[in-house]
């Protein structure tokens, strides 16, 4: 089955710590994506990727880094520079950057 | 005025009832759009890409207004498996750098049985 994985679905730190989110797509799609959903907001773009090798900040990146060593992984790490982590973080993938994305199942990280 | 704007509801309709609700947006080189749903606690799901003239999806219905600069989707004959956060998203085509993609931040819809 084609799809995008986020692992874990929940996730618990201490505050301090920095954490890598886990993403990964088998749709062979170009761009990938993370966005940040807090509770009755609508999605906030953190970091994009269109290539290998390649990402751009989206609109709230502090605090927060990427890398995209391949095609089908773009990992996402939450540092202890970031103020409020706390929050369900939904990555996507899609074709390419104009067209419709499809989303993992999320990741619902607290940060105590 | 907002990029993106969305009546945030909630919308509360009787099952087998028709809804409609619209999603404006402000910058007129907006060039693709979306509506997905997504479920309490969960990822957004594509509902139906939203094309010129106008497109159909069983129930659904989506139609875009590029005069008045919004985009609307139509359910009609409501279940209750419908309930759901409603959310608009707009691409912006840009020239100084990538495209831009906004998320509404949703309407949600109640089907009362």
């Amino acid at each position: 089955d084609g799809g995008i994985t986020q692992s874990p679905k929940y996730l618990f730190r201490k505050e301090g710590q920095n954490v890598t989110l886990s993403c990964e797509q088998n749709l062979n799609h170009d761009a990938m994506y993370w966005y940040r959903q807090d509770p009755g907001q609508g999605l906030r773009l953190i970091y994009y990727s269109q290539i290998v090798n390649d990402f751009q900040k989206g609109d709230i990146a502090e605090g927060y880094s990427v890398s995209r060593e391949k095609k089908e992984s773009f990992p996402l790490t939450v540092t202890s520079a970031q103020k409020n982590p706390t929050a369900f973080y939904l990555c996507a993938s899609s074709i390419s950057r104009s067209v419709e994305q499809y989303f993992g199942p999320g990741t619902r990280l607290t940060v105590t | 005025r907002k990029e993106v704007e969305q009546d945030p509801g909630p919308f509360n309709v009787p099952e087998g009832a028709t809804v409609a609700f619209n999603c404006t947006y402000s910058n007129s080189a907006s060039q693709s759009f979306f509506w997905y749903r997504q479920d309490c606690r969960k990822e957004p799901k594509l509902l139906m890409s939203v094309y010129s003239s106008g497109n159909e999806d069983g129930r659904f219905t989506a139609q875009l207004n590029r005069a008045s600069q919004y985009i609307s989707l139509l359910i009609r004959d409501s279940k209750l498996s419908d309930s759901a956060t409603y959310l608009c998203v707009v691409n912006i085509k840009t020239w100084v750098r990538d495209d831009k993609i906004i998320f509404g931040k949703g309407t949600r819809l109640h089907i009362l049985p």
